[in-house]
């Protein structure tokens, strides 16, 4: 079956400007998370949905959001760059359970 | 903070054995114990989990401490494939919140 997809995989904005990221994940899963991956910071949770519902917050600024949708592909927004949100933007699907978590390759972000 | 403590780096020779450690001296009843791996440019990919007994599928096998406080991957015969960042994390179903750590990257010599 086919894995879990984002788009775009890389994308250079401006600070200031605002991106938005998309995930597809492996069908039939419902709760789709998302991380930051930096050099310094290592690999960072930033939230979980499922079923359309935000489970889990990171500790990350308001600036950074998201949402699912009901066939359960996910997007995060992130608001006003700033040259710190230079990163790799990873997402994991999983099905409901303590199973695998399934990631994507994952959208490298730049910001200039 | 991170919920395991994994040693930066390790060094193995290809077709060894690999033991791979990672304390979790503050897991819960309900955490389940995932190992992942990270080769470069990829993103994690899953390697195994458990509960309380030791786990093997193909790709390696895990031991998880009577007390459930630590726990080793083990690779049986290390490839030069097998060169990543492995990451331990504790997984509670009811709460996916997951804290990854800085992992251990395994380098493996020829």
């Amino acid at each position: 079956k086919a894995g879990v997809t984002q788009t775009p995989r890389y994308l250079i904005k401006t600070r200031g400007q605002q991106v938005t990221l998309s995930c597809s994940p492996i069908s039939g899963h419902r709760s789709v998370s998302w991380y930051q991956q930096t050099p310094g910071q290592g690999l960072q949770f930033l939230f979980e949905y499922f079923s359309e519902t935000q489970r889990n917050k990171g500790n990350f600024p308001g600036r950074f959001s998201g949402r699912q949708f009901s066939n359960s592909r996910s997007e995060m927004n992130v608001s006003t760059l700033e040259l710190g949100d230079s990163a790799l933007y990873l997402c994991a699907s999983s099905s409901l359970g303590a199973g695998e978590l399934f990631f994507g390759e994952g959208s490298r972000l730049t910001v200039l | 903070d991170a919920k395991t403590t994994q040693p930066n780096s390790m060094e193995s020779n290809e077709e060894e054995p690999v033991h791979l450690p990672c304390n979790h001296s503050t897991i819960s009843g309900t955490d389940y114990i995932h190992w992942y791996r990270q080769l470069p440019s990829q993103g994690p990919e899953y390697v195994i989990h458990g509960l309380t007994s030791n786990v093997n599928n193909r790709m390696a096998s895990l031991a998880i401490a009577e007390d459930r406080k630590s726990s080793t991957l083990i690779l049986h015969r290390a490839t030069l494939r097998d060169a990543a960042v492995y990451y331990c994390i504790l997984r509670d179903p009811r709460d996916d919140k997951i804290i990854f750590g800085k992992g251990t990257r395994l380098h493996i010599l020829p």
